[in-house]
């Protein structure tokens, strides 16, 4: 089956500062790949659509300036979170379709405390 | 109205019991239709996967689609407490960028 890697798993980070995290699709090419946070006990929540070698499609009421996406590469997409604070504390899960396929398979996700 | 809708439960059950997860949706576009199981603090894992109506059998997993009443289901026969878990519905239509939209998800949980 298809896999999707992120990286990293998890991270602690002190308020103001920025983190970047990794989505690799490990056994396909991926055009567009999927920017999910979900808070404890919710359901996903689409953040943006990343697409390769144009600029990301953010859903509404998500700040672009600060949750800056990434899609360089035909595997890889990131996701930066600039000058986090403690409510941007959240599960972050990445996610793709492999060629012709209508599924998405997800990341493990990221877990981001910021202090 | 929410597009879809999917009680979030929470559905505990004996080991062994036959499970029946359901969402209702309202976009009769909707024409592809997928079930994940999240374990906590993990990514959603694709459980099931089909197009339009009809049934879907896959070890102990159904999935069926009644696209007349706008209702999917997915039963899990023999539970194990290795299945709970919480279970989303998602759904989507073709030229939606394939953006799938969610259910809340179930949380299921399977008593030994």
């Amino acid at each position: 089956g298809a896999v999707v890697s992120q990286h990293p798993s998890w991270v602690i980070c002190k308020s103001g500062t920025s983190v970047k995290i990794e989505c690799r699709s490990l056994d396909f090419q991926a055009t567009t790949m999927f920017w999910y946070r979900q808070f404890p006990k919710q359901s996903l929540m689409l953040m943006a659509t990343s697409n390769e070698g144009s600029k990301a499609t953010y859903e509404q009421g998500v700040e672009k300036d600060k949750f800056l996406i990434n899609h360089a590469s035909l595997t890889l997409s990131t996701l930066t979170v600039t000058s986090a604070h403690p409510e941007d504390s959240s599960f972050y899960i990445c996610s793709a379709n492999p060629p012709g396929s209508e599924t998405q398979y997800f990341g493990p996700g990221t877990r981001l405390l910021v202090l | 109205q929410k597009e879809v809708e999917q009680d979030p439960g929470p559905l505990s059950v004996p080991e062994g019991a036959i499970v029946s997860l359901n969402c209702t949706y309202s976009n009769s576009a909707f024409q592809y239709f997928m079930w994940y199981r999240q374990y906590s603090r993990k990514g959603p894992e694709l459980l099931m996967y089909t197009y339009s109506s009809g049934n879907k059998e896959d070890g102990r997993f159904t999935a069926q689609v009644d696209k007349s009443s706008k209702y999917i289901s997915l039963f899990i026969r023999d539970s194990q407490p290795s299945d709970s878990a919480t279970y989303l519905c998602a759904m989507n239509n073709a030229g939606n960028n394939r953006k799938l939209i969610w259910g809340l998800g179930t949380s299921l949980a399977v008593n030994p």
